[in-house]
């Protein structure tokens, strides 16, 4: 089956630092890929959406200035906590289609933590 | 209250066992998702379902639009199927945005 890849899968960094998070489609170009951010014991949340090519889409209350999406390529998205405070710290997972589909692919996922 | 409602929230059962768990929803929707998130964080994209039921190895996931309802069911559990099963629905639309329930807990013991 067609395969996600995040990177790191786990990254520790100090306050006021930036920290960039991958997201790959291996075997499948991915038009639309997702970044959601869970906390302990509670469900996805999803922060935005990503068009290759197009400036994304955040929801409401995400701060974009605070987490930069860059969708460059169809097989490509990258995540950037600028700025990174402690209440950043969580777990970041993206997720990628085809469109042709309907069907949704995850990453591994990326756990974070701003000391 | 929350658009998308699994139950059991927890559940431990005996390997061998079946299990069943739910996920209503209040919402019109063009499809539904089950996940499995493994301790890792990592998830697995089970099933997506827009009518009926579908079957892969021991998993079987079924859906009622009408009445807004969906269940995951396992066969033969086995303590490697111990992992966070989510619900996920999309609304109908061209957005893929999807509403995740809480996840259900299931621990299974040998």
């Amino acid at each position: 089956g067609a395969v996600v890849s995040q990177h790191p899968s786990r990254v520790i960094c100090k306050s006021g630092t930036s920290v960039k998070i991958e997201c790959r489609s291996l075997d499948f170009q991915a038009t639309t890929m997702f970044w959601y951010r869970q906390f302990p014991k509670q469900s996805l949340m999803l922060m935005a959406t990503s068009n290759e090519g197009s400036k994304a889409t955040y929801e409401q209350g995400v701060e974009k200035d605070k987490f930069l999406i860059n969708h460059a390529s169809l097989t490509l998205s990258t995540l950037t906590v600028t700025s990174a405070h402690p209440e950043d710290s969580s777990f970041y997972i993206c997720s990628a289609t085809t469109d042709n589909t309907g069907e949704l692919f995850f990453g591994e996922g990326s756990r974070l933590t701003v000391l | 209250k929350n658009e998308v409602e699994q139950s059991p929230q927890n559940l431990t059962a005996q390997e061998g066992e079946f299990i069943t768990i739910n996920c209503s929803y209040s919402v019109g929707i063009s499809a539904l998702h089950w996940l499995q998130q493994h301790p890792g964080g990592g998830i697995v994209s089970l099933f997506m379902l827009s009518s009926g039921k579908k079957k892969h190895g021991r998993l079987i996931a079924t859906i009622n639009i009408q009445e807004k309802h969906s269940s995951l069911h396992i066969t033969a559990s086995h303590p490697r199927d111990s992992a966070v099963y989510i619900c996920a629905v999309k609304s109908g639309g061209s957005n893929y945005k999807l509403t995740f329930g809480k996840g259900t807990l299931l621990t299974v013991n040998p």
